[in-house]
């Protein structure tokens, strides 16, 4: 198993424009988490898959980000009309659904450049 | 709601101990981390501490907490160059279906200077 894959892992786009990332989570990981993190800060919760449930969003998760993880495998976060403050590292994890299952292993995120 | 904070920068003799304190306010928080961010890498998991533990040593990693005062250390002893990163404490709680969000602080700066 290779771990959590992200792509592109850069991605520069004009203000206005769509983008979309990709996350592949470890294989038998049945949940799938984004974060955002911005410079100098902490990654911050936006949304949580299981299977292909999307049980939870953050208040963060404004109306131009949709997610999605159609089979329950990989997942696509989907940015409409991107503006500046849309720059940052998106991060992907995935974690087993095992009961006492304690880690989230993150990939290595895809830098998304506004300009 | 949860808040995690932590200083801003730490800057440690290589040999020395390094110490990074965090704060955080969810009680019931079941787990707390400590990961570590290297330039153009992702996050890796240094070690963890359950709430119902008051220390937890792993190498050269002692973690504390301080479940009163909602305070969690982390020390790592004999420091090196290659420990010089930024290092997050986050802590856990549950979501709808079991799944889990880390709420991270904004990193602390180690700096391992010869």
């Amino acid at each position: 198993d290779t771990g959590v894959s992200q792509d592109p892992r850069h991605k520069i786009t004009k203000r206005g424009q769509n983008v979309t990332f990709r996350c592949d989570p470890i294989s038998e990981h049945n949940r799938l988490y984004w974060y955002r993190q911005t410079l100098g800060q902490g990654p911050e919760f936006l949304t949580y898959f299981q299977n292909e449930a999307q049980l939870e969003k953050s208040r963060l998760l404004s109306d131009r980000f949709s997610a999605e993880r159609p089979k329950g495998s990989f997942s696509t976060l989907e940015i409409q009309r991107t503006e500046q403050g849309d720059s940052a590292m998106y991060l992907c994890a995935s974690s087993s659904g095992l009961l006492f299952s304690y880690e989230q292993y993150f990939g290595p995120g895809t830098r998304l450049t506004v300009t | 709601g949860e808040d995690v904070e932590q200083s801003l920068f730490l800057s440690v003799r290589e040999g020395d101990s390094s110490v990074i304190n965090c704060t955080y306010t969810d009680s019931s928080s079941t787990y707390l981390y400590w990961y570590k961010q290297e330039p153009g890498a992702g996050l890796q998991l240094l070690t963890y501490i359950f709430s119902n533990m008051d220390m937890k040593q792993d190498q050269r990693l002692t973690v504390l907490l301080n479940k009163k005062d909602k305070h969690l250390s982390l020390r790592i002893a004999d420091t090196q160059t290659g420990d010089s990163a930024i290092y997050f404490c986050a802590e856990r709680t549950t979501l709808t279906g079991g799944g889990n969000k880390l709420t991270f602080g904004t990193g602390t700066q180690l700096k391992v200077e010869l």
